[in-house]
């Protein structure tokens, strides 16, 4: 049973334009997301959270949007850069545990 | 500051022998996490400690797998003996007391033969 899902494994950006990273969950008793990125060889790095009673947080060029009732959330970064090309994971998390998703790999293309 | 630590960052092995891992999360940290990510997913949860005690170690296949963190600092994971699915990347990750965040280590790729 997949509580976080990431249902577009890949996505391909021009550099410039908006990015936009989805996720969905089914656990409503999760009390944060949160997103990471991870480039090859590396361990993921924390990119942005959210709690579960706000509906956006943003910062800098990364903005996380919630919608509580749809139970789903976006990562949008903009304006998207060839740095940024990495495998992005969403993550739920409750009582300091986190359950991740498969990860989108983000293509930001010159 | 430094971050988290783990060590060897690639282990070759043939299944049925044993191997260990090692991390140091970033100083201060009281909760570590060791988790497993097979290629194409996202990393799982095997065990979680609080200082030198175990708060969740229910995704962890006892039968093979074992940790410690005696002193509540560094942290050791232990596969005996490993069989061909256990190959993936053990990551360690910290958090800080009150923090949403882990911090993540870069991890160990077991390969089983």
């Amino acid at each position: 049973d997949q509580q976080v899902k990431q249902n577009s494994p890949s996505l391909s950006v021009q550099e410039g334009r908006i990015s936009i990273l989805n996720c969905d969950y089914t656990n409503s008793m999760f009390d944060y997301f949160l997103w990471y990125k991870k480039y090859p060889a590396e361990g993921p790095t924390f990119l942005i959270s959210i709690s579960s009673i706000k509906d956006k947080n943003e910062d800098g060029r990364f903005t996380v949007f919630l919608n509580k009732s749809a139970k789903h959330l976006s990562l949008h970064i903009v304006p998207s850069q060839p740095g940024d090309s990495a495998v992005y994971f969403c993550a739920g998390g409750s009582q300091g545990n986190l359950i991740f998703g498969k990860g989108t790999k983000l293509s930001v293309k010159p | 500051e430094a971050g988290v630590a783990q060590s060897p960052r690639y282990k070759i092995i043939e299944k049925r022998q044993s191997v260990a891992f090692w991390c140091n999360p970033i100083s201060g940290h009281a909760t570590l996490y060791w988790y497993q990510q097979i290629l194409g997913q996202g990393p799982k949860l095997l065990i979680q400690f609080q200082n030198n005690g175990v708060v969740d170690d229910s995704q962890l296949p006892k039968d093979r797998f074992s940790a410690e963190r005696l002193k509540g600092v560094d942290s050791t994971l232990k596969i005996q003996p490993a069989k061909l699915e256990d190959s993936a990347v053990y990551l360690c990750a910290g958090r800080a007391e009150g923090a949403f965040e882990q911090f993540f280590g870069p991890g160990t790729r077991l390969t089983v033969l």
